[in-house]
């Protein structure tokens, strides 16, 4: 039973336009929601993160929102740069301590 | 300073066999996490460690999977007689002190069983 869902293998975005990346979640015991980002080869890299008394957290060109009663975040990224070109993760945390992962979404920004 | 490391960081080995898994924590953090990422799945949670003790280890997928953390900081973890099921990318992270702080990843062991 997978608790987090990231529904879109893969997007791909246009250099300087927006990137949204979606997930969500069904346990309702989440109380702390993160992004990682991953390049090959290389352990996740945290990114932004949420509590669940917020409903946005922004920093930079990243910006996390949260739909409570959806029970559904996403991520915006704008403008999106080749560099932002990874597999992000999607991550919730309840009462406690381990990461709850989404399978992960491709994100290829093109030139 | 320096980030969480994992050492090998490829591994082959027979069914059967037994292997060993490390991990180095940034310095002062507490908190130590192992997680399992399959092709194509994000990571999934094995055990946590806070200090010297197994605080969470209900990740763990049966009993030949045991993990060590005697001093408080490096990790051992150790999968007897391996299955080509157990071949996956073993990720350690860590974090200041647990809860809701950061967790850090390492770049992982790939680990293969033929």
């Amino acid at each position: 039973d997978q608790q987090v869902k990231q529904n879109s293998p893969s997007l791909s975005v246009q250099e300087g336009r927006i990137s949204i990346l979606n997930c969500d979640y069904t346990n309702s015991m989440f109380d702390y929601f993160l992004w990682y980002k991953k390049y090959p080869a290389e352990g996740p890299t945290f990114l932004i993160s949420i509590s669940s008394i917020k409903d946005k957290n922004e920093d930079g060109r990243f910006t996390v929102f949260l739909n409570k009663s959806a029970k559904h975040l996403s991520l915006h990224i704008v403008p999106s740069q080749p560099g932002d070109s990874a597999v992000y993760f999607c991550a919730a945390i309840k009462a406690g301590n381990m990461l709850t992962f989404g399978g992960g979404t491709r994100l290829m920004v093109k030139p | 300073g320096a980030g969480v490391s994992q050492t090998p960081s490829n591994k082959v080995t027979e069914k059967g066999k037994y292997v060993e898994l490390r991990c180095d924590p940034i310095s002062g953090h507490t908190a130590l996490y192992w997680y399992r990422q399959s092709l194509g799945q994000g990571p999934e949670f094995l055990i946590y460690f806070q200090g010297t003790g197994a605080a969470d280890d209900s990740g763990l997928p049966n009993d030949r999977f045991f993990a060590v953390r005697p001093e408080g900081s490096v990790s051992t973890l150790k999968i007897q007689r391996t299955e080509r099921g157990d071949s996956a990318v073993y990720l350690c992270a860590s974090s200041l002190t647990g809860s809701t702080d950061t967790q850090y990843f390492g770049p992982g062991t790939r680990l293969t069983v033929l």
